[in-house]
C-alpha cells in the first residue's frame, strides 16, 4: 500500500510570513514528487515538481526533497491571501502498469491579511 | 499549452439516466486519467489509459464505463448512478504513463450531482 501523508491543517500564517508544508511517503522507490494547489471547487494546479535531493526554487516557492528521510516539503515565502488553498502532495510509484500518482490528503493553508 | 478541456462543467442526473463526461487534450499526451474527488478529500484514481488502451481500472463499479476513442479524447459513460457518486470528476493527461518524471495536467473537472 503506497501512502503519502500530510498534516490536514488548517495551517494559518499571517500575510508576508513563510508557510511550510510537509509531506512524507512510504515507497522508497518513488522518484518524482509534485505539489499541486487546489482552490475550493476547482481542479488541482501544478505548482512545483522535484526529482533530486535538495532544494528547487521557483519564485516564491521552494520545494525540498530528502529521499533518505522520505520527506518532501514546500515553502511559500511572502505568503499572500491568494495562496489560501489546499496543497496536495503527489508522489509517483511504479507498478505493473507504469508510473502513477498517489496523492496525500492535502493541507489546507489559510493566509490571514 | 497545458490545457485539458472537460465538458460539461456541471451535470445533474437522475439514477436512471445515461450521460457521458468528455475530456480532450491536444498536447500529444499518450496517457489519460479519470479521477473522482469528494469534498475535502484528495483525488482518487479510477482509470488510466495508456496509448488508447485501458491499463488501470481501480475496481470501479461497472456503472462507470470509460472509453478512449483516440489519443486526444477520453469519455466516461455513466449509467444507473447512485447519489453517493456525486463528486467532482477530474480528467488528467501526461506524456506517457511509463516515465518517472511524469507530470499530470488536470482539466477543470465536471461537478456531478446524482439525484
Amino acid at each position: 500500500q503506497k501512502e503519502v501523508e500530510q498534516n490536514s491543517g488548517p495551517l494559518s500564517v499571517p500575510e508576508g510570513a513563510i508557510a511550510s508544508l510537509n509531506c512524507t511517503y512510504s515507497d522508497r522507490g518513488s522518484q518524482s514528487f509534485f505539489w499541486y494547489r487546489q482552490y475550493s471547487g476547482k481542479s488541482p494546479e501544478l505548482i512545483m515538481f522535484i526529482y533530486s535531493n535538495g532544494d528547487k526554487e521557483d519564485g516564491r516557492f521552494t520545494a525540498q526533497l530528502n529521499k533518505a528521510s522520505q520527506y518532501v516539503s514546500l515553502l511559500i515565502r511572502d505568503s499572500q491571501p491568494s495562496d489560501s488553498a489546499t496543497y496536495l502532495c503527489a508522489v509517483n510509484y511504479l507498478d505493473n502498469y507504469g508510473q502513477n500518482f498517489v496523492f496525500g490528503p492535502g493541507t489546507r493553508l489559510s493566509v490571514l491579511p | 499549452d497545458t490545457e485539458v478541456t472537460q465538458t460539461p462543467k456541471h451535470l445533474v442526473m437522475g439514477m436512471t439516466n445515461k450521460k457521458s463526461l468528455k475530456c480532450e487534450q491536444h498536447m500529444g499526451h499518450r496517457a489519460m486519467y479519470w479521477y473522482k474527488q469528494k469534498a475535502k478529500k484528495p483525488p482518487e484514481l479510477m482509470f488510466v489509459y495508456s496509448y488508447e488502451k485501458l491499463s488501470i481500472n481501480e475496481s470501479v463499479p461497472s456503472r462507470f464505463s470509460p472509453e478512449c476513442p483516440n489519443s486526444s479524447l477520453l469519455n466516461l459513460h455513466l449509467h444507473a448512478l447512485q447519489p453517493e457518486d456525486s463528486a467532482l470528476y477530474l480528467c488528467a493527461s501526461s506524456q506517457t504513463s511509463g516515465l518517472a518524471k511524469n507530470i499530470q495536467y488536470f482539466g477543470a473537472g465536471t461537478r456531478l450531482s446524482v439525484l
